[in-house]
């Protein structure tokens, strides 16, 4: 299995406090990625990295903003969280950017806002 | 508006059945992903196909892409428990950075 951990796993907070969420990664993969996967809509991207200190917006990017300070690490902060950002939030690394080729997923951070 | 529409969105059947879900799109892609994921975890990658008309079998597991590069089917022959998961087609976008996901099937094999 790809090293791939994020933490916390399960947070719960309320609306307008800020949160941030971790992903470390030991593979050394170049693209870092951060979706958010709530029913009907299934994953969506939020942001995605393509190098220590180059990153870009997903479709579904308001609202967030990311880090990548390391190679290994990629941090979502909600800067003013609500409600509608509870989900369930992956993070996912690839080597390449080509078509095709295989994101690994983290275990998830389920978040929730009340 | 979803940019890969899937079908169908649960389906629950007896072990030993065979089914098919599909992943339909307008667009035209370079290649397409099929996805599996089980409660509580990350998406794990079955397969990729690149090629119109491409079929790629992984063990009961039958993937197609369609001729036209714009649709593919999943086919499970003799479904089994293990095989209860979400099922998830990706592609990347042809015109920009962004990669997508369709909104899955949620397959439940009964024993």
């Amino acid at each position: 299995d790809a090293g791939i951990t994020q933490s916390p796993r399960h947070k719960v907070t309320e609306t307008g406090t800020p949160v941030t969420l971790r992903c470390h990664q030991t593979e050394n993969h170049r693209y870092m990625y951060w979706y958010r996967q709530d029913p009907g809509h299934g994953l969506r991207l939020i942001h995605y990295s393509y190098g220590v200190k180059d990153t870009d917006k997903g479709e579904v990017s308001d609202g967030y903003s990311v880090s990548r300070s390391k190679t290994e690490d990629f941090l979502l902060t909600l800067e003013s969280a609500t409600s509608s950002q509870t989900s369930v939030y992956f993070c996912a690394i690839s080597e390449s950017w080509v078509a095709g080729n295989e994101q690994f997923f983290g275990p998830g951070t389920r978040l929730t806002v009340l | 508006t979803q940019l890969l529409e899937q079908s169908p969105q649960f389906l629950s059947i007896q072990e030993g059945e065979n089914l098919t879900v599909y992943c339909n799109s307008s667009s035209v892609f370079s290649s397409l992903q099929w996805y599996r994921q089980e409660p509580g975890e990350g998406p794990v990658l079955l397969v990729t196909v690149v090629t119109g008309g491409e079929v790629k079998k992984l063990k009961r597991l039958t993937f197609q892409f369609g001729d036209a590069r714009k649709d593919s089917s999943l086919h499970i022959t003799a479904a089994q428990p293990g095989d209860t998961g979400l099922y998830l087609c990706a592609v990347r976008s042809n015109t920009g950075n962004q990669f997508y996901f369709g909104t899955g099937t949620s397959l439940t094999v009964i024993p």
